[in-house]
């Protein structure tokens, strides 16, 4: 099956640093990425979907310039988390759409592994 | 109120037994229900999609009510490796596809 990864798959930075999650789609083509934020034992919080080629679109309460998202080509899209502080500690998983938005059932939304983030 | 409402458990369960939970979500016009897995620490898997005229998939039942606005999960002869978090999640109406994912229910299996 499509297989997403992400990179790096843990990082611990300190406080005041920028941190850039990579989102890869493998043997697909994604237009359309989303990017997810989980804390501990809560739901998945979508922050941004990233469509190739054009800006973000980020949810209500999510920082853009906090949150920078880059979907350059149609099989990479990254996150930096700048200045990132400890309350920025999470779980940050990404998805990719395959290419073809709603003609297919959504079970063609893949989910990379996730990254954590610690920061000190 | 939260769009998408789950019992957080956990659902203690012998191995073999039969547990179900459900789901209640808010907004009428949601298409698309799922339930997905997810395991600690990783990342969600699609264990089936939800149909209105309710689906079953070897040992995994999934129910819709439009009406009462909930969808449901019961899990048959429950397997030790089950054991995880199982979370609710609705298809937005917009044209990228966005999910919404309740906040899970953890079952857990035990010998």
């Amino acid at each position: 099956g499509a297989v997403v990864s992400q990179h790096p798959s843990r990082v611990i930075c300190k406080s005041g640093t920028s941190v850039k999650i990579e989102c890869r789609s493998l043997d697909f083509q994604a237009t359309t990425m989303f990017w997810y934020r989980q804390f501990p034992k809560k739901s998945l919080m979508l922050m941004a979907t990233s469509n190739e080629g054009s800006k973000a679109t980020y949810e209500q309460g999510v920082e853009k310039d906090k949150f920078l998202i880059n979907h350059a080509s149609l099989t990479l899209s990254t996150l930096t988390v700048t200045s990132a502080h400890p309350e920025d500690s999470s779980f940050y998983i990404c998805s990719a759409r395959d290419f073809t938005p709603r003609r297919v059932s959504t079970d063609t939304q893949y989910f990379g592994p996730g990254t954590r983030l610690t920061v000190l | 109120r939260k769009e998408v409402e789950q019992d957080p458990g956990p659902f203690n369960v012998p191995e073999g037994a039969t547990v179900a939970f459900n789901c209640t979500y808010s907004n009428s016009a949601s298409q698309s229900f799922f339930w997905y897995r997810q395991d600690c620490r990783k990342e969600p898997k699609l264990l089936m999609s939800v149909y209105s005229s309710g689906n079953e998939d070897g040992r995994f039942t999934a129910q819709l009510n439009r009406a009462s606005q909930y969808i449901s999960l019961l899990i048959r002869d429950s397997k030790l490796s089950d054991s995880a978090t199982y979370l609710c999640v609705l298809e937005g109406t917009d044209s990228w596809g966005k999910l919404q994912f309740g906040a899970g229910t953890q079952v857990v299996v035990t010998p």
